[in-house]
């Protein structure tokens, strides 16, 4: 099984509609993290959560908000969507950094989401 | 403000070659830097990694060279193999274990 899971794994939705996408992992990590992909821009992080009561914005968090409900689980919502975000979506799962693993995150295999 | 950035959208390479992919930094507070690899459908996965103290860090066909007065690093791949035909994100944290990503390289290594 999968260690970062995320769904949907694809998603069709109109403007205006709220969309939850969900994020679940097994790997037992306190730090967990929503980007976005868009072609020629790379991944950049929309949210960041380092343990269940902690939530940070990351550097395109406007339109969006997330929700930490366990460790395990860091669900991206989309309170009315627009199609200027559409993109392909990661969660990331990291463990305290430390050794010579430091600050690797482990991805899930992403959704692809289209708002019409 | 793009503080990570990799210039080459693509890069084609001949199998068995070596492929050099770069990548270009602005913070010198950035400690530590990351290679990941990423197929088509899945999530980014982990390749390689230095540390800002050091200047080469090397694991099987994967070296990774820093250049902290040019603030630049490149990751070489030798010999070349298809399957290494995927897209290369550069990543950089400062302190803190948030990581910036660079826009991406496409490499296709050619039988």
């Amino acid at each position: 099984d999968a260690d970062v899971t995320q769904t949907p794994r694809n998603r069709i939705t109109k403007t205006g509609k709220r969309i939850m996408l969900e994020c679940s992992q097994t790997k037992g990590h306190d730090r967990m993290y929503w980007y976005r992909q868009d072609p020629g821009l790379g991944l950049r992080l929309i949210y960041y959560s380092f343990d269940v009561k902690d939530i940070n914005k990351g550097e395109i968090s406007d339109g969006y908000s997330v929700s930490r409900q366990a460790q395990a689980k860091f669900s991206l919502s989309l309170e009315s969507a627009i199609p200027n975000q559409t993109a392909l979506y990661f969660c990331a799962t990291s463990d305290l950094p430390s050794g010579q693993g430091a600050f690797e995150q482990f991805f899930g295999p992403g959704t692809r989401l289209t708002v019409l | 403000d793009q503080q990570v950035k990799q210039n080459s959208p693509s890069l084609s390479v001949q199998e068995g070659r070596i492929s050099i992919l770069n990548c270009d930094y602005t913070n010198s507070m950035f400690d530590y830097f990351l290679w990941y690899k990423k197929y088509p459908a899945e999530g980014p996965t982990f390749l390689i990694s230095i540390s800002s103290i050091k200047d080469k860090n090397e694991d099987g066909r994967f070296t990774v060279f820093l250049n902290k007065s040019a603030k630049h690093l490149s990751l070489h791949i030798v010999p070349s193999q298809p399957g290494d035909s995927a897209v290369y994100f550069c990543a950089a944290s400062a302190k803190g274990g948030k990581l910036i990503f660079g826009q991406g390289t496409e490499l296709s290594v050619k039988p």
